[in-house]
């Protein structure tokens, strides 16, 4: 079945550049998508990568997707403290139900000051 | 637009006891779903709805029934409530099914706990 593979925790220092990894299985998912949690809320869209591009830079943050490994990440440039969340890794679900997105365990950021 | 909304913010049970998770949008969606979020285990899919009077089953349904008579609601009902349902519940909508380019926005959750 579906797996979306990614590290449990990150800690970074304000201003460093942080890196999320994330594996997936399906190859024939559209897109692929980046969510934010702050604590006590609910999961906010951050981004999303067409499948057919390598690369998408939005402001401080940066998508690669390696469609042969089957790897994306997520750069956050210039860290802050309001970056720390936890960071989930999406892709859609395979078959007829591929509207439905299935989600990675989730990362959990610290930007230490 | 109040986006997604969750009733109740919190809620504790005893083991047995029924109830229902209410999740509503104003945003005229077609398609919502609902979640569970556990330690460790990332969101896990429990059912999904394309539209009105049309709902289907995700990778955790058991012990949840969910009906979809409007295109606004979309309830999540707990029939005999366990221990293992306790859990954080999302409820989450999104334009179209098979649009997945499109924002899916998530309300803001319910904690609940199963004694």
């Amino acid at each position: 079945g579906e797996d979306v593979e990614q590290s449990l925790f990150l800690s970074v220092r304000e201003g460093d550049s942080s890196v999320i990894n994330c594996t997936y299985t399906d190859s024939s998912s559209t897109y692929l998508y980046w969510y934010k949690q702050e604590p006590g809320a609910g999961l906010q869209l951050l981004t999303y990568i067409f499948s057919n591009m390598d690369m998408k830079q939005d402001q401080r943050l940066t998508v690669l997707l390696n469609k042969k490994d089957k790897h994306l990440s997520l750069r956050i440039a210039d860290t802050q403290t309001g970056d720390s969340a936890i960071y989930f890794c999406a892709e859609t679900q395979r078959g007829g139900s591929q509207g439905n997105l299935i989600f990675g365990k989730g990362t959990k950021l610290s930007v230490k000051p | 637009n109040a986006g997604v909304t969750q009733t109740p913010k919190f809620q504790v049970l005893k083991t047995g006891q029924s109830m229902t998770l209410q999740c509503a949008q104003d945003m005229n969606h077609e398609y919502m779903s609902w979640y569970r979020q556990d330690p460790g285990m990332g969101l896990r899919l429990i059912h999904y709805s394309v539209g009105a009077g049309i709902t289907d089953q995700g990778e955790v349904p058991n012990g949840y029934n969910v009906s979809r008579s409007t295109t606004e609601d979309f309830p999540l009902r707990l029939l005999s409530a366990a221990p293992s349902q306790t859990s954080v519940y999302f409820c989450a909508s999104r334009p179209h099914f098979q649009r997945t380019q499109d924002t899916q926005y998530f309300g803001p959750g319910t904690r609940l706990t199963v004694l």
